[in-house]
């Protein structure tokens, strides 16, 4: 079946412009992440949301990154007046949600540059 | 605060040379330890989830261990297309706390 898509694949933005990153998550699974790959760094937590419970936003690095689900499926990572080091690579992963073997299944991500 | 450190930070072996990859880690409830693999321009792809010490997984060429405190992910007789970044994650609450990988380059 079809995996995690994300898109768009790459993102150019001026600095202080607003971006939207969109993460479709594989069928079936309820759960789903939101990363962020920074060049040298590994992979950091962002968002997490869980059908319809309220999402866990503790690693959002700022109130200018929020995050929706909309339906229990689509997500979309929105970035507000954005910064030169908001510059990376953002995954998106899903999975089924069961704290017990819960494997997560990543997206291509979308590689963001801010200028 | 989980913690996963990878070593070494890059590897260079030459075809049909085996080696090993670490991963230690320190966590409060342990309740995964995942390896991907990562090539450039993709997004990590699952591996192996490893639950309890002691345990092992093996694919092809690669196979994993699980102490109480780190991992090993030994690759055995690499290939060229073995060439890429492996991740270390630890599993405590729902997200992933990842290392920063060993970049795998395999030469013919």
């Amino acid at each position: 079946g079809a995996g995690v898509s994300q898109s768009p694949s790459n993102k150019v933005t001026e600095k202080g412009k607003d971006v939207e990153l969109r993460c479709d998550p594989i069928s079936g699974h309820t759960a789903l992440y939101w990363y962020r790959q920074s060049l040298g760094q590994g992979l950091e937590f962002l968002i997490y949301f869980q059908g319809n419970s309220a999402p866990d936003k503790s690693g959002l690095p700022s109130d200018r990154f929020s995050a929706e689900r909309t339906g229990g499926s689509v997500s979309t990572l929105t970035i507000q007046r954005t910064q030169q080091e908001d510059s990376a690579v953002y995954l998106c992963a899903s999975s089924f949600g069961t704290i017990a073997k819960n494997i997560q299944y990543f997206g291509a991500g979308t590689r963001l540059s801010v200028l | 605060e989980d913690q996963v450190t990878q070593s070494p930070e890059a590897l260079r072996l030459q075809e049909g040379e085996s080696s090993s990859l670490n991963c230690s880690y320190t966590v409060s409830g342990l309740r995964g330890l995942f390896w991907y693999r990562q090539d450039p321009g993709k997004g990590p792809e699952f591996l192996f989830t490893l639950y309890s010490a002691g345990e092992e997984k093996e694919k092809e060429r690669l196979k994993a261990t699980l102490t109480k405190k780190e991992s090993f992910l030994h690759i055995t007789a690499p290939k060229p297309e073995d060439s890429a970044t492996y991740l270390c994650a630890v599993q405590s609450g729902y997200a992933l706390n990842f290392g920063k990988g060993t970049s795998l380059l395999v030469t013919p």
